[in-house]
C-alpha cells in the first residue's frame, strides 16, 4: 500500500540558511500535519492542513511556515536556521480530519543545522 | 485533550503476550484512546484506537476499562520487532473545527527479550 513519501530524507544546513521539505499524502487523503522531534524527546506537533487550509497549529516557530497545494503536498518552510532545529521532522496524513481518523506517519527528514 | 500516564519502561519475553497499561482518568465522553509506537527514529506507526469498546486488529488488542480511565495494549505474541516506543493518546473527535495534532507523551519503552 501507499505511504507517506517525504523528501528529502537528510538534509545539512548551515546556521540562518533556508531549508524547505516536502510531503506526498497517502492517495485520497487530504489532510497533512508535520511533526517536530528533536534528539532523545517526542514528536511535536508543528501545523496541520485541510483542503489546502490551514487547519490547527501547534509549538511552529514564526521562522517557519507551511502550506499545501492543489495535489494535496505540502511543504514546510523553515528560514533563519537555527541549531536547535537540528531534527527529525515527519510529516503524517489522515483521510479526513478529527479523532475516527488515523494519521499514518511518513518515514521523516533529518535536518542537521551546522 | 486528557493526560494520558504510562511506564517508562516495561520488559516482556519474546512469544509472550506484551500487556502495555495507560491511565487516562481525565477522559471525557468524546475522546478516542489511541496507540502509535515508534521503532528507534522511524516514523510513528499506528497501531489500534478506539472510543468505548475493546478493539482488535491485526496488530493488537485494546481493552478500555468500562468507566474508560484507563487501557491495556495488548501484543499477543511480542517478537524482537516489537521493541519500541509505545505512545498512548488521548484525542478529541472532531467538532467541526480543525484538524487536530496528536500529543505524544513519554510513552512506554517496550523491551522484547529473546
Amino acid at each position: 500500500a501507499a505511504g507517506v513519501i517525504q523528501s528529502p530524507r537528510h538534509l545539512i544546513k548551515e546556521k540562518r540558511e533556508t531549508a524547505t521539505l516536502k510531503c506526498y499524502p497517502i492517495p485520497r487523503h487530504d489532510t497533512v500535519y508535520w511533526y517536530q522531534q528533536g534528539p532523545g524527546q517526542d514528536p511535536q506537533f508543528l501545523i496541520s492542513f485541510y483542503e489546502k487550509m490551514q487547519s490547527d497549529k501547534g509549538s511552529i516557530p514564526d521562522r517557519f511556515s507551511a502550506q499545501q497545494f492543489s495535489d494535496y503536498h505540502s511543504e514546510l518552510n523553515m528560514s533563519s536556521l537555527e541549531l536547535g532545529d537540528s531534527a527529525l521532522y515527519f510529516c503524517a496524513s489522515s483521510r479526513e480530519p478529527g479523532a475516527t481518523y488515523e494519521q499514518y506517519f511518513g518515514p521523516g527528514t533529518r535536518l542537521t543545522v551546522t | 485533550d486528557a493526560k494520558t500516564t504510562q511506564p517508562t519502561s516495561m520488559d516482556c519475553a519474546e512469544g509472550r503476550a506484551a500487556n502495555l497499561p495507560c491511565n487516562h482518568s481525565t477522559i471525557s465522553g468524546n475522546e478516542y484512546v489511541y496507540w502509535y509506537r515508534q521503532i528507534h527514529s522511524q516514523g510513528p506507526q499506528y497501531i489500534i484506537h478506539g472510543l468505548k469498546n475493546n478493539e482488535t486488529n491485526e496488530m493488537a488488542s485494546l481493552i478500555i476499562t468500562e468507566d474508560r480511565k484507563s487501557s491495556t495494549l495488548i501484543l499477543p505474541h511480542a517478537t524482537l520487532r516489537d521493541t519500541a516506543v509505545y505512545y498512548c493518546i488521548v484525542r478529541a473527535s472532531y467538532s467541526g473545527g480543525g484538524a487536530d495534532g496528536l500529543t505524544f507523551g513519554k510513552g512506554t519503552h517496550l523491551i522484547i527479550q529473546p
